[in-house]
């Protein structure tokens, strides 16, 4: 199972939104709707941020929104600020014999 | 407070073994799947093991299969991987996390990890 395809960084000025994209196929991100994120910050655990897509867990700034379509799921964050500076994972569901598979990770640089 | 605590890391040899622990606290364990995530230096999450609420379903990543071996215990509320025949490329910190939201169909449910470990450090190396 091959890991999904993120940019390997993407970058913003303070207030300003970005998008980060995550593709798969159809026997992962296309095939089921359990596309999550995580955030992870140097030295730290990763933190769920999105799941099932489009839901944000509790406690989680609503300036952070998932969406998806076809074979590609997108993270957008919105109103950039500093604390968001941290990598960034996106996972799936798969139909393989590894059940989940996580993309390449991103690195998200504000400005 | 809902956390895991993941201890048991360290160095050891190539061909060599280690067991690490995963203590769970403030839910309520048997209910939940439990995976093993680990993440090479420098490198992005892998997913390696995952085991079902009472430890009679689990899988494996391709490149641990048949060399790992995830276990729980629901009265001490740990998880388990027991890890033997380590390779220099199974260095890496190893998270444990629950799948606890997310949806289900009919049939099958499709979690995303809610909670992880602060992860516990291996090192193959000679």
């Amino acid at each position: 199972q091959s890991a999904l395809t993120q940019p390997a960084s993407v970058s913003g000025s303070p207030g300003q939104s970005i998008t980060i994209s995550c593709t798969g196929t159809s026997s992962d991100v296309g095939g089921y709707n359990s596309v999550s994120w995580y955030q992870q910050h140097p030295g730290k655990a990763p933190k769920l941020m999105i799941y099932d897509v489009s839901n944000r867990p509790s406690g989680v700034s609503n300036r952070f929104a998932g969406s998806k379509s076809g074979n590609t799921a997108s993270l957008t964050i919105s109103g950039l600020q500093a604390e968001d500076e941290a990598d960034y994972y996106c996972s799936s569901y798969t139909s393989s014999s590894t059940p989940y598979v996580f993309g390449t990770g991103t690195k998200v640089t504000v400005l | 407070e809902v956390q895991l605590v993941e201890s048991g890391g360290g160095l050891v040899q190539p061909g060599g073994s280690l067991r690490l622990s995963c203590a769970a606290s403030g839910f309520t364990f048997s209910n939940y799947w439990v995976h093993w995530v680990r993440q090479a230096p420098g490198k992005g999450l892998v997913w390696v093991s995952r085991v079902n609420g009472d430890g009679s379903s689990t899988s494996y990543a391709d490149s641990v299969k048949g060399r790992f071996t995830i276990s729980r215990d629901n009265a001490k509320n740990t998880l388990y991987l027991q890890m033997s025949s380590l390779r220099a490329e199974d260095t890496a910190v190893y998270y444990c996390a629950r799948a606890g939201v997310g949806y289900c169909t009919s049939t099958s449910c499709y979690p995303a990890f809610d909670i992880w470990g602060q992860g516990t450090m291996v090192t193959v190396s000679s």
